[in-house]
């Protein structure tokens, strides 16, 4: 198995565009996290889904983030509009049980300007 | 609720010697603990896992932690540190369904 597949690996765009993060998990696995990791913050877990059902979005830092997933083998991380303090690297992660060990992407670098 | 804390931001060790990484935790629940590893510019790799087996956990690299329930601890040691073995660690708890991040230990290994 290729392991957990986030694109892409780097992004840096303006502030006040829309920002798109994907992640494919390992296939077979029903939990996927989100997590953003900050100098100052550390890593943070912002939304995980177990069966495509977000169970726990309360690490969403605000309105402008979102997260879906619309079938076992794909997730998105979205920002609009997106702001100089989401830069962060952003890692996606995969379990087969909430609990589990889990199996983290490279990450998606992201830098707003 | 459930909580970690990573005792030290920073941890400075000399080669050849023994790293300890702190992380004491909080948890209404029975909970699983994990250490991850981030090397620069790579994604997390876990270190080890403890399930409610085993207090004392070995891991990859010659890593190993133990679980105290009594002082509520999962520290990380090593007893001999490698020039490889600087990165960022986090200690992560698992508890009722819900993963929560320690704020990571930074080693550094001096030569």
């Amino acid at each position: 198995d290729a392991g957990v597949i986030q694109s892409p690996r780097h992004e840096v765009t303006e502030m006040g565009q829309e920002v798109t993060l994907r992640c494919k998990p390992i296939s077979g696995h029903n939990s996927l996290f989100w997590y953003r990791q900050t100098m100052m913050r550390g890593l943070e877990l912002l939304i995980y889904f177990n069966n495509n059902v977000p169970i726990d979005d309360s690490g969403m830092p605000e309105d402008r983030f979102s997260a879906k997933m619309p079938n076992a083998s794909f997730s998105t991380l979205k920002i609009q509009p997106s702001e100089p303090r989401d830069s962060a690297v952003y890692f996606c992660a995969s379990s087969f049980r909430t609990g589990e060990k889990a199996f983290f992407g490279q990450g998606t670098r992201l830098t707003v300007v | 609720a459930q909580s970690v804390t990573q005792l030290d931001s920073h941890v400075s060790v000399s080669e050849g010697t023994p790293v300890l990484l702190r992380c004491n935790y909080s948890s209404s629940y029975s909970p699983s603990l994990f250490w991850y590893v981030q090397h620069p510019n790579k994604g997390l790799q876990l270190l080890l896992k403890y399930t409610s087996a085993a207090t004392l956990v070995k891991g990859i690299n010659g890593f190993e932690a133990e679980f105290k329930k009594s002082e509520t601890s999962f520290h990380l040691t090593k007893p001999s540190a490698h020039m490889s073995d600087a990165a960022e660690y986090f200690c992560v708890i698992n508890a009722g369904n819900m993963l929560t991040f320690g704020g990571g230990t930074r080693l550094m290994v001096k030569p």
